[in-house]
């Protein structure tokens, strides 16, 4: 099993300039989650997605957009990027039911490392 | 919201128990509090998770108060590959809109 996996590693854009941040995971799980850390910092949710056809926005989300293609997939969109969303981007996905979200292992991807000049 | 919040970072030795608290003054009834470890370029790691009491597992302890307002994660014996930041994290409100990572405990350990 690959876990959770994160494309690209890397990248670069321009002010302005718009890109979509892969993210799959093959452990079956419905719960998929998308995090910035900022440089020397900790994780703040973007977005999440508590099953396949739903998604709810977290703690960070204006400047976003977010799909859940199927249950295996959930990209996140930068329309048109900003100096301020240089950052690692981190997928993570878990488990759900009808416990609470924190009762749940989450399993995060390596990560995006974007820079917007 | 009240969020997490943990000691910026501690030093320790080779061979000495950590102790890190992390205070979540507004957890709710049915969130768990959940530990993850992260190396630099990496991924936050699940380490361990608990309700209330004392949770163990084969590589640290969680220590919870009866009011859960707090939780003391220890790891024994440490060693340089411990070396790391600890994230506490919670759901307040019992939403996954509200999972808060606190800001995370840099950990360095010496020889």
């Amino acid at each position: 099993n690959a876990g959770v996996t994160q494309t690209p590693k890397f990248q670069v854009l321009k002010t302005g300039q718009s890109m979509t941040l892969q993210c799959a995971q093959d452990m079956n799980h419905n719960s998929m989650y998308w995090y910035r850390q900022d440089p020397g910092m900790g994780l703040r949710l973007i977005y999440y997605s508590a099953s396949e056809g739903t998604t709810d926005k977290g703690e960070v989300p204006n400047g976003y957009n977010v799909s859940r293609l199927n249950k295996r997939e959930f990209s996140l969109r930068l329309e048109s990027a900003a100096p301020s969303q240089t950052s690692v981007y981190f997928c993570a996905s878990s488990e759900s039911g009808t416990g609470s979200y924190s009762s749940y292992e989450q399993y995060f991807g390596p990560g995006t490392r974007l820079t917007v000049t | 919201l009240a969020k997490t919040t943990q000691p910026i970072s501690m030093d320790s030795y080779e061979g000495q128990e950590v102790n890190i608290t992390c205070s979540h003054n507004n957890i709710a009834t049915n969130d768990y509090i959940t530990w993850y470890q992260q190396f630099p370029s990496q991924g936050p790691r699940f380490i361990i998770q608990g309700y209330k009491t004392k949770v163990t597992n084969e590589v640290a302890s969680l220590f919870i108060p009866a009011d859960r307002k707090s939780s003391t994660l220890s790891l024994p014996r440490v060693s340089l590959s411990d070396t790391a930041v600890y994230y506490c994290l919670v759901a307040l409100y019992s939403s996954a809109s509200k999972i808060i990572f606190g800001s995370g405990t840099r950990l360095s350990i010496r020889p």
